[in-house]
Order: structure tokens, then sequence, then C-alpha cells
């Protein structure tokens, strides 16, 4: 089952920062930190992932604490194509077993207010 | 940008009919997977495919199904004869390195 823990919904108003939390305090060592979204029935799509180091890409921010046990992702700048469900997954490095099964929770729904 | 393509987008069968979905990987790519996700359920993993064995499945990846890659480039999922509760949107996913996956767009499949 997911090992995560995210608020059901959220919404944040267009051009502000939408800032996304997730809990998973039973992370392991060797666990990383995927976060993924779905626009209305989409197919998932990749945002950005992580293991212990805070990353940045041209999509968002994901920032992890210092014990692992909780992470935030951040979209700068929220437009009305950021409306979707957002999913927070850890999942085990390649190699090791269930590397290849994402477990999808239930996620977040943000919406982006005009 | 690359990425996943499925077909058919849609698909409408009667039960105990077999189907088969097909999804062509980004370019490069050496990891396939189907996951499913039942019409307001969550996405839920079926099967991984590397070097032309199944690597994974889930319990939910029973008898019914396959899954082959026939001429190298498309990846199928065939279900060998069709339920009710098959009716999902079944997507493709693919990853060069067995890190980072990216999906398709999904086929949708009704089962009547």
């Amino acid at each position: 089952d997911a090992k995560t823990t995210q608020p059901p919904s959220m919404d944040c108003a267009e051009g502000r920062a939408a800032n996304l939390p997730c809990n998973h305090s039973t992370i392991s060592g060797n666990e990383y930190v995927y976060w993924y979204r779905q626009i209305h029935s989409q197919g998932p799509q990749y945002i950005i992932h992580g293991l212990k180091n805070n990353e940045t890409n041209e999509m968002a921010s994901l920032i992890i604490t210092e014990d692992r046990k909780s992470s935030t992702l951040i979209l700068p700048h929220a437009t009305l194509r950021d409306t979707a469900v957002y999913y927070c997954i850890v999942r085990v490095g390649k190699g090791q077993t269930g590397a290849n099964n994402l477990f999808f929770g239930t996620g977040t729904r943000l919406t982006v207010i005009p | 940008e690359p990425e996943v393509t499925q077909t058919p987008s849609h698909q409408v069968t009667q039960m105990g009919q077999e189907v088969i979905l097909r999804c062509v990987p980004i370019s490069n790519h050496l990891y396939f997977y189907w996951y499913r996700q039942i019409l307001g359920q969550k996405v839920e993993f079926l099967v991984s495919f590397y070097n032309n064995e199944i690597s994974e499945k889930s319990e939910i990846f029973d008898d019914q199904f396959s899954v082959e890659r026939p001429d190298g480039s498309n990846f199928t999922l065939k279900i060998r004869s069709t339920k009710l509760e098959d009716s999902a949107m079944y997507f493709c996913a693919t990853s060069s390195s067995g890190n980072t996956i990216y999906f398709g767009e999904g086929s949708w499949l009704t089962v009547v």
C-alpha cells in the first residue's frame, strides 16, 4: 500500500506558489520520493524526484526534510493548467524488489483558482 | 518531447472477447510497464517487462493477461477473455534505466 500521506485537496491562487506537503515517516534509506500528477484522467506525468537533497527542475522544486520523513513539492507560479491530482510516491531504487511498482495513493487534488 | 504512444485510445468490447492494447515506447527505452485505473480509483501496477521477459507482476495480472514485444518496438497487453471488471483505463509506461517512468495517455477499455 502507499507509504505516504497527503491532504486530499488544496486550493491555490493563480500566479502564487503552490506548496504540496507529503508525509512519509516510514521511508527507508534506499527509498526515493517521486512526484507525479494526473490531469483529468490523462496519464500520470512525472514531475520530480529526490533521495535526500532538495531538487529543482523546470517544473517544480522538491524540498525534503533532513530526517526525510516529509517533503514539499513547490510549484513556484501556479497556472490554471496545474490543476490536477498530485501524487507523492515512495519508491525503492532500481534493481530492488518492488522497484517497478509505483504505488499510487489518492493524492492531493490541487485546484488553481483564477 | 518524446512520448509514449498508446492505441487504441478507446475500445468497446463484448465480455469474453480478446483485446490487445498497443504501446510504442519512447525510443531507446528498455523498461516497459502496464498500469490500470478503474474509474474513480487509484492507478494500479500490473506488470513490468525488461529484456524480453516479465520482471515483476501484481496479483491483478493473472492468467488472462499477457504481454509481449512482438516486433522489437511495440509493447502489447493482451487480455484473453475480457470480464466486465476489466473495464478501466490502461496506461503503458516506459523507462530508459528503470528509474524515472514515463506514462502514455492511456487506452480506455469498456467491456459490455
